[in-house]
């Protein structure tokens, strides 16, 4: 039982460049989420998704797509990456009902954007 | 404003000290609390919710004031291993989003 994993672990894109980032779980999790963690700024919400085929915007969605084809995967992706995207990405994932609130954490894509 | 706010710290305690950190939150973050926990360069782990009435789970204890609207996390006999960001979280009104502090780092040394 892996949890939640998160590929690739490090990257360095340069300005204007594509990358998406894949996050799955295998704890059949309705609810999945994409953060991201900035000095300062505490984790701020991307986009997430209440289930499969669904999607919604978060705090700071700009400059992000996401996308939930299966269940167990939410992919985040940048299409043209910029300097201001450099940052650390947290997926996680939650059950449903009162379980929502206890959220686990991937190990967390450390990107730069050069 | 921000939703929630924490004092970065970082706090700087000898092992076995009590310890407490205060997080304060606005009306959109007030419909449940939790404290997380993230050591250096890792992800957060959920440490404890908060109740009303106030929760213990061994050397930790969570309390919630609504009418002063802040949550309090207590550590007593503070270990080497508590050293870590403790995050202040709390749940949106609105939805099935948490809203979280900036986190406060605690050191303890030997």
């Amino acid at each position: 039982n892996a949890g939640v994993t998160q590929t690739p672990k490090f990257r360095v894109l340069k300005t204007g460049q594509s990358m998406t980032l894949l996050c799955a779980q295998d704890m059949n999790h309705e609810y999945m989420y994409w953060y991201r963690q900035d000095p300062g700024m505490g984790l701020r919400l991307i986009h997430y998704s209440v289930g499969e085929g669904t999607t919604a915007k978060g705090e700071v969605p700009d400059g992000y797509n996401v996308s939930r084809l299966k269940k167990q995967n939410f992919l985040l992706g940048l299409e043209s990456a910029a300097p201001s995207q450099t940052s650390v990405y947290f997926c996680a994932s939650s059950s449903w009902g009162l379980a929502i609130d206890t959220q686990y954490f991937g190990p967390g894509t450390r990107l730069t954007v050069l | 404003r921000k939703e929630v706010e924490q004092d970065p710290g970082p706090f700087n305690v000898p092992e076995g000290a009590t310890v407490a950190f205060n997080c304060t939150y606005s009306n959109s973050a007030s419909q449940s609390f939790f404290w997380y926990r993230q050591d250096c360069r890792k992800e957060p782990k959920l440490l404890m919710s908060v109740y009303s009435s106030g929760n213990e789970d061994g050397r930790f204890t969570a309390q919630l004031n609504r009418a002063s609207q802040y949550i309090s996390l207590l550590i007593r006999d503070s270990k080497l291993s508590d050293s870590a960001t403790y995050l202040c979280v709390g749940r949106d009104t609105g939805f099935q989003k948490l809203v979280f502090g900036t986190g406060t780092r605690l050191l303890v040394s030997p």
